[in-house]
């Protein structure tokens, strides 16, 4: 079983909607939580940090759950830009590289 | 500025050859990672350096995977003796503190093993 586990889709959604991908760790001692965004063939690009108070960056809102150990990004207003995968991924601890661990990634298509 | 740059962007090889990786971190970073991406699949850490020091190799997948960092800068993988499963994308990441993120990540080699 993968440390980190996403459903990897594809999500197939029209412009305009509203979609949400959900992510589980393992691992309790991971500390650090982040949505990377990868489109074909390229390198991953950091969305964002998640924080257990939930947050937000325009259209993207990511949460964090630690009892279940659930980590969420919802996109809302979806655009054909943001067609991509988009990974899930934790680190651990102080004592750690500070290496990531990354899901197998969701892909979404948006579709005009 | 440049970011993290890798080489060659492609690179084709016969089974049992042994390839070199190139990465050239941002200017500066301490914190180098080298990470594997099979297609379909996220990216799995294979080493960590801090400057030229390794201080991590447990996702070396094997004694024909190799990295090394001598002056802390420039970092290259090796792999000896290449095998059919070694095909993937390998990324270079670099950032200025472990600690601190993001890591930045480089466009990838993508290596296929004939």
């Amino acid at each position: 079983r993968k440390e980190v586990e996403q459903d990897p889709g594809p999500f197939n959604v029209p412009e305009g909607a509203t979609v949400a991908f959900n992510c589980t760790y393992s691992n309790s001692a991971s500390q650090s939580f982040f949505w990377y965004r990868q489109d074909c063939r390229k390198e991953p690009k950091l969305l964002m940090s998640v924080y257990s108070s939930g947050n937000e960056d325009g259209r993207f809102t990511a949460q964090l759950n630690r009892a279940s150990q659930y980590i969420s990004l919802l996109i809302r207003d979806s655009k054909l830009s943001d067609s991509a995968t988009y990974l899930c991924v934790v680190s651990h601890g102080s004592s750690n590289t500070g290496k990531l661990i990354f899901g197998q990634g969701t892909t979404l298509q948006v579709k005009p | 500025g440049a970011g993290v740059s890798q080489s060659p962007r492609y690179k084709v090889a016969k089974r049992g050859q042994d390839v070199a990786l190139r990465c050239d971190p941002i200017s500066g970073h301490v914190s180098l990672f080298w990470y594997q991406q099979a297609l379909g699949q996220g990216p799995e850490f294979l080493t960590y350096f801090q400057n030229e020091a390794q201080l991590d190799k447990s996702g070396l997948p094997s004694d024909r995977f190799f990295a090394e960092r001598p002056e802390g800068s420039v970092s290259t993988l090796k792999i000896q003796r290449t095998q059919q499963e070694d095909s993937a994308v390998y990324l270079c990441a670099s950032s200025s503190d472990r600690g601190l993120q993001p890591q930045h990540f480089g466009d990838g080699t993508r290596l296929s093993i004939l």
